[in-house]
């Protein structure tokens, strides 16, 4: 079955800090995997997606994440963040076949000035 | 552009009622989904259906329905409302080829009183 873990429910960070959020996930196949982000009262926005190829996948807004096939890890990185960055992060995992896709629990980032 | 519309953006029923709520794509897609977003809980998994009339179960199906005569449309119904199910519903299907992934709804917060 799967399933994605986040491990941080809340996260602070100064302003100009790096970040990383974890995440891991169960899935018997190659996964196919998410990274979502959602500011208070909007919808989700797609930071990027790892099907195969590079493990490093670049995504919108400076993210990028890495995926750790030996880790079941898909973790989400940015060198310095923004104050925009304040958001609700959602990573997800899906299934190439029946296309049925299993969020995380999300992790709450506050940026702090 | 993928568009995944939901008909209500806010609703507010009464315990016992039964209450449908519609979600339509106009990309002619296969794979539809309903989830509910409560705080803490992240974006779980109610049914999902891959064609016309062909459904299943996600993680938490209890107290709903679902109904796909058309392609396009994916109905959730609460077939007698309650309390519980007060939350964030978002609907979305899958693009797949090249441009694999998801397209969310703005979603629909439904009250029930």
């Amino acid at each position: 079955a799967q399933s994605v873990t986040q491990p941080d429910i809340h996260i602070t960070v100064s302003e100009g800090a790096s970040l990383e959020l974890r995440c891991n996930y169960s899935y018997g196949a190659t996964p196919y995997l998410f990274w979502y982000v959602q500011s208070p009262g909007q919808g989700l926005q797609l930071l990027l997606k790892y099907f195969s190829g590079d493990t490093l996948v670049q995504g919108i807004k400076g993210f990028e994440a890495e995926f750790k096939r030996s880790q079941s890890s898909f973790n989400l990185r940015k060198p310095s963040v923004h104050w925009s960055d304040a958001a609700e992060y959602f990573c997800a995992v899906g299934s190439g076949n029946t296309g049925k896709l299993i969020f995380g629990q999300g992790t709450t980032l506050q940026v702090k000035p | 552009d993928v568009k995944v519309t939901q008909s209500s953006r806010y609703l507010v029923k009464r315990t016992g009622e039964k209450v449908f709520l519609e979600c339509v794509q106009d990309m002619d897609h296969e794979n539809m989904f309903w989830y509910r977003q409560d705080p803490g809980l992240g974006l779980r998994l109610i049914y999902f259906s891959y064609d016309v009339k062909m459904k299943e179960k996600g993680d938490i199906p209890e107290g709903y329905s679902v109904s796909r005569e058309k392609k396009e449309r994916f109905s959730l119904i609460l077939e007698s409302a309650s309390t519980n199910q007060t939350s964030m519903y978002l609907c979305a299907s899958r693009t797949t080829g090249a441009n694999y992934g998801y397209t969310f709804g703005s979603g629909t917060r439904l009250t029930v009183v």
